[in-house]
C-alpha cells in the first residue's frame, strides 16, 4: 500500500466543489504535487507545491495544505474535469518519488 | 514545447530485459533537468524507476534498483532504461518524463508486455 492514501472514489454533480485528499505522516515536511490523467493519457500536473497552480491549469483547480492532508479542489466541477488525480510526494526514508493509489472523481 | 517520445519492443519474455529509448525535442538532456522514467501497471497507480542527470549522475526507486540502469546519449538527445529479469508484474506503460518533480512534461507512453 501507497504512504500517500487518498479516497478510491469522489463524486459531485456539475458546478458544485469536489475536495480530494492527500493524507502522510511526512508531508508537513514535503511538497505533495497532484496529476490528472485521463483514460489513455499521461498524467498532466496540475497542482505544484501543495499551492501553485501550473500555467495553464484552470482557475477552478486551488490546493491546500493543513498538518498531515494536503487537498486538491475543483470548483464548479465541470465534465471535463473527469479523471483519476493522484498524488505525489516523496518516501519518508528513502526520499524516493512516490504517488498516491489515486481518487476517481465522477461527475455525476 | 518540449516533446518527450518512448520507444522500444511492446513484448518482453519473462526473465529478459526491457530495453527502452526517450528522444527528447524541445529541450536538451544536457540542460538542467533531471530525465526519469515512470512506469504505470493496469489500473493502477504510477510508479517512478528512476532518473538521470546530464553528469552521468542517476537516482534509482530502491524497490527496483538492482535491476534497473539508466543511460544517456547526449549527441542523439536521448535517455534509455534497461530493467532486467522481468516478470508479468513488470507489464506496464512505461513513460519517460522531464523532472526533477514536478514531472511537467510526459510522453505519451509505450505499453510493456511481458509474456511468453
Amino acid at each position: 500500500s501507497s504512504e500517500l492514501t487518498q479516497p478510491p472514489s469522489v463524486s459531485v454533480s456539475p458546478g458544485q466543489t469536489a475536495t480530494i485528499t492527500c493524507s502522510a505522516a511526512a508531508l508537513p515536511k514535503q511538497y505533495a504535487y497532484w496529476y490528472q490523467q485521463k483514460p489513455g493519457q499521461a498524467p498532466i500536473l496540475v497542482m505544484s507545491k501543495d499551492t501553485e497552480r501550473p500555467s495553464g491549469i484552470s482557475e477552478r483547480f486551488s490546493g491546500s495544505a493543513s498538518g498531515t492532508t494536503v487537498t486538491l479542489t475543483i470548483s464548479g466541477a465541470q465534465a471535463e474535469d473527469e479523471a483519476v488525480y493522484y498524488c505525489q510526494s516523496a518516501a519518508s526514508i528513502s526520499g524516493s518519488v512516490i504517488f498516491g493509489a489515486g481518487t476517481r472523481l465522477t461527475i455525476l | 514545447q518540449v516533446q518527450l517520445r518512448e520507444s522500444g519492443p511492446g513484448l518482453v519474455k519473462p526473465s529478459g530485459t526491457v530495453s527502452l529509448t526517450c528522444v527528447v525535442s524541445g529541450d536538451s538532456v544536457s540542460s538542467n533537468k533531471w530525465w526519469s522514467w515512470v512506469r504505470q501497471p493496469p489500473g493502477k497507480e504510477p510508479e517512478w524507476i528512476g532518473e538521470i542527470f546530464h553528469s552521468g549522475r542517476t537516482n534509482y526507486n530502491p524497490s527496483l534498483k538492482s535491476r534497473v540502469a539508466l543511460s544517456m546519449d547526449k549527441s542523439s538527445n536521448q535517455f534509455s532504461l534497461n530493467l532486467t529479469s522481468v516478470t508479468a508484474a513488470d507489464t506496464a506503460v512505461y513513460y519517460c518524463v522531464r523532472g526533477p518533480v514536478p514531472f511537467d512534461s510526459w510522453g505519451q507512453g509505450t505499453l510493456v508486455t511481458v509474456s511468453s
